[in-house]
């Protein structure tokens, strides 16, 4: 069974650091792009960008470039996000997903259960 | 970038009856088009790929067509366990895959 399972709620100031992960399990973790998406408050999903473990090969959405970073380390099958510089307006629940094996179908096959970052002063 | 737009925002309808939500894509995406169906408090779930195929777990009055720059997803005869917010992505060509702002399905 494929399971995607996140890391902890955070509550940061803004200027802060963060780094949030997704453990992969029930699948051959370097063979599967996996990728975030952001939910703000009461608010539609938002596609971040998508990561491949078995070359660190990154794709980010233009809207998010520049202010987060996708990573993975391939020995504990866990991808991360990670900010350098929380804003108040990065308060959001933020959700891993992992792709179909084939690659030019890029759609979310199997979901994390979500991580709630809340930066606040 | 490819922009998604649902229609209606809110969809009231009756237990029992269909329910016809649309997806509309800027540019063709072929049927390189993804639903999600998220329910208060999950993640949400894949429900429909490649514009019509359904995912695993979904009963079949689920249906989705379409292609190009329209589709459409159906429910046929709602169960209780339908109403949700759905979203549409696209798949096509080069990120971001973006979603649509999303369809409340409510009861009526």
């Amino acid at each position: 069974e494929v399971q995607l399972v996140q890391s902890g709620a955070e509550v940061k100031q803004p200027g802060d650091s963060l780094k949030i992960s997704c453990q992969g399990s029930g699948y051959n973790f370097i063979d599967y792009w996996i990728g975030w998406v952001r939910q703000r408050p009461g608010k539609g999903l938002e596609w971040m960008g998508i990561f491949y473990p078995g070359d660190s090969t990154i794709r980010y959405s233009p809207s998010f470039q520049g202010h987060i970073t996708i990573s993975a380390d391939k020995s504990t099958r866990t991808a991360f996000l990670q900010w350098s510089g929380l804003r108040a307006s990065d308060t959001a629940i933020y959700y891993c997903a992992r792709l179909p094996i084939i690659p030019t179908t890029p759609y979310f096959e199997f979901w994390g259960q979500g991580t709630l970052v809340t930066v606040s002063s | 970038e490819i922009v998604m737009t649902q229609s209606p925002a809110t969809l009231s309808v009756s237990p029992g009856e269909r329910a016809t939500l649309s997806c509309r894509a800027s540019q063709s995406v072929g049927n390189n088009l993804a639903w999600y169906q998220q329910k208060p408090g999950q993640a949400p779930r894949l429900l429909i790929y490649d514009a019509s195929t359904r995912a695993t777990g979904f009963p079949a009055r689920f249906s989705g067509s379409g292609s190009g720059t329209e589709f459409t997803l159906t429910i046929s005869s709602l169960q209780s366990e339908d109403f949700a917010v759905y979203y549409c992505q696209h798949y096509y060509d080069w990120p971001p895959y973006t979603f649509g702002q999303g369809t409340k399905l409510e009861i009526k």
